[in-house]
Formats: structure tokens, C-alpha cells, sequence
């Protein structure tokens, strides 16, 4: 139990244009998603949270209106960045919990997003 | 904010010897748990502590969740091949978000 899927598992696009990634936990209702994104060699960090319904919450440094998170039901979780440039570049990671942490932090397996 | 401290960034070893990597905080957190990820893919949890003071076994994995909150080990026996990667700690401090704090990572070698 615990799948999260994440789609697509690379991208690549042209700088200006949005991405959207997906996030889905297939097996359990995530009342809570994470999106994090890694740069080579170094750990994930964390974006945002977001939680079913409400407006995600973002991280000192995070541009809201640049990284689009919307977590418009229990299993679905999207993040779209927007007029993206190459700096956006990155590996971005979603990871789903369940209501009460019943379990626990499931990722999904990334998504590479290159900006050409 | 919360950080959390993870060493030894590298380690390379021989296969079948024991490898020990240690996460430390000043923050007490909640919850302390342990991914593997392995390039291009996203990490996949190893063990999970939820107690002070717990110690978990997941086959020749072993960690620890320490007395005051503040850190956490995870030790790996008899290493094989198969055990490279990028190990995390990840820790989850009080409140609601649960959101999880990474260290910054031990990539594991292992020399057949």
C-alpha cells in the first residue's frame, strides 16, 4: 500500500512556456502533499504544503505565484511552474500523506524538468 | 529555522563491513525517518521512529531514535552492493504541517 505517482517523469520545455506536474496517491486519500524540489548533489527542499482545499502554504524564498500548487482532491495534488527559465531546472519531488500520518510520507518517483 | 546535521556526507567501504550515519538537531522533532534514494528517483522510506528513545530493525537496517529528540542513527551491517545511494534523515517537528526537514545526505559506495 502507499503508491504516490508522480507524472510525468521528465520534461523538457522552452523558457516562457508552464509545466504542470501530477501528483497522485492511488490508494489512499492524502489529506496532506509536499512538493520539493532537488538540485544535483544536494538534498530536497521543501516548496510547499498543501492541503485538500485549502491554498497551499509556501516556504520563505518560494515564489507563489511562479510554482502554482493546486491539491483539488483527496488523491491529486498538481504543481505548475509557470513561464519557466532555465534556472527552474531542477528534480521536483511530491510526497502525500495520509489523514493522521496513518502513512506516513510516501514520495512519488520525480520529476526531471529541464528548461531549454 | 530547523536544519538538520548529517554525517559523514561520503562514505566508501568494503563490502560486509558495517556502515553507521548520524542525523543531529537543535530542534527537537516528532518523528525521525530514514530514505534511500537512488539517482533519478524519488527516496523510499527505510525505517520510521515515532518514540524517543525506539529502536527499529528493518532487516540488516537498525536506527535509533535518540532520548532527547534531538537525533537519530541509522547503521547498516554487513553491506552488499545493492546498499549504494543517497541516504537522508528526515525529521518531523511538532504542529500540525508535519511537514519533513532533510539532512543533507550521506552517499553510501560499496566496493564488491
Amino acid at each position: 500500500g502507499a503508491v504516490v505517482s508522480q507524472h510525468p517523469s521528465w520534461v523538457i520545455c522552452k523558457s516562457g512556456t508552464s509545466v504542470k506536474i501530477e501528483c497522485r496517491s492511488l490508494d489512499f486519500q492524502a489529506t496532506t502533499m509536499f512538493w520539493y524540489r532537488q538540485f544535483p548533489k544536494q538534498s530536497l527542499m521543501l516548496m510547499a504544503t498543501s492541503n485538500e482545499g485549502s491554498k497551499a502554504t509556501y516556504e520563505q524564498g518560494v515564489e507563489k505565484d511562479k510554482f502554482l500548487i493546486n491539491h483539488a482532491s483527496l488523491t491529486l495534488s498538481t504543481l505548475t511552474v509557470t513561464s519557466a527559465h532555465p534556472e527552474d531546472s531542477s528534480f521536483y519531488i511530491c510526497s502525500a500523506r495520509g489523514s493522521g500520518g496513518s502513512y506516513g510520507y510516501t514520495f512519488g518517483s520525480g520529476t526531471r524538468l529541464t528548461v531549454v | 529555522g530547523q536544519q538538520l546535521n548529517q554525517s559523514p556526507q561520503s562514505m566508501f567501504i568494503q563490502e560486509g563491513e558495517d556502515v553507521s550515519m548520524n542525523c543531529t538537531s537543535s530542534s527537537i522533532f516528532n518523528t525521525w525517518l530514514w530514505y534511500k534514494q537512488d539517482p533519478g528517483e524519488g527516496p523510499v522510506l527505510l525505517i520510521a521512529l515515532y518514540k524517543a528513545g525506539e529502536l527499529t530493525s528493518n532487516g540488516r537496517l537498525t536506527a535509533q531514535f535518540g532520548i532527547t529528540r534531538k537525533d537519530s542513527f541509522l547503521n547498516i551491517s554487513a553491506s552488499i552492493p545493492s546498499d549504494v545511494g543517497i541516504y537522508f534523515c528526515a525529521g518531523a517537528g511538532s504542529g500540525n504541517t508535519g511537514k519533513l526537514i532533510f539532512g543533507q545526505g550521506t552517499t553510501l559506495q560499496v566496493k564488491p
